[in-house]
């Protein structure tokens, strides 16, 4: 059953400290990507990685982090940092980068709040 | 980031009615995608373009890309109250691999 995963569905966590956010997909995409999505608001893009070992930032990715040791995996952490983590975060996958291969499947999200 | 055009940006149908929605952006765009976000859970991608003046539909749901390269339309016929959500389209402008482009979404609710 193929997919992505993350997990927890929700988190909770006190003010200064780090937080990681799993996201795992068993579809052999080569692309990987993390949102943050705020009420009301639309996706906006944290950081992406085109391949195994390479990430990219995305528009806010300050106080954020990535890392892409394994093609299935690109674990987020929300680190202290981060002025206003408190969000709803969606990872997604895509085969590739460019044309039929650049469309984004995204798993169910993580309520990450605050306190 | 740039953020495309979408509208309207919340609409109230009555069961059994057609609904339109477009984006627009003053980019030329390569692939326009279209998405459902249900409340709390992930967008579900429900129809992906990649030509100029392509149509494709997906049961009650038709999407244009259009002509110009610099919008699209979705369409659903025959509205039913599973169809409330918030609806978002995507594309790609050209020359920017890897990233999308989203729109900032339209929530439609369906009364009986």
């Amino acid at each position: 059953d193929g997919g992505i995963t993350q997990s927890p569905k929700y988190l909770f966590r006190k003010e200064g400290q780090n937080v990681t956010l799993s996201c795992e997909q068993n579809l052999n995409h080569d692309a990987m990507y993390w949102y943050r999505q705020d009420p009301g608001q639309g996706l906006r893009l944290i950081y992406y990685s085109q391949i195994v070992n390479d990430f990219q930032k995305g528009d806010i990715a300050e106080g954020y982090s990535v890392s892409r040791e394994k093609k299935e995996s690109f674990p987020l952490t929300v680190t202290s940092a981060q002025k206003n983590p408190t969000a709803f975060y969606l990872c997604a996958s895509s085969p590739g980068t460019s044309g039929a291969r650049s469309a984004q499947f995204f798993g169910p999200g993580t309520r990450l709040t605050v306190l | 980031g740039q953020q495309l055009n979408q509208s309207p940006q919340s609409m109230f149908i009555q069961e059994g009615e057609d609904v339109s929605m477009n984006c627009t952006s003053s980019s030329i765009f390569n692939t326009w995608l279209w998405y459902k976000q249900d409340p709390g859970e992930g967008p579900v991608l429900l129809i992906a373009l990649y030509k100029a003046g392509e149509l494709t539909s997906n049961g009650r749901l038709t999407a244009q890309f259009g002509i110009t390269r610099k919008d699209s339309f979705l369409n659903i016929s025959a509205s039913i109250p599973s169809d409330v959500g918030i609806y978002f389209c995507a594309g790609q402008p050209t020359g920017t691999a890897s990233k999308l482009t989203f729109g900032t979404g339209t929530r439609l609710q369906v009364t009986l």
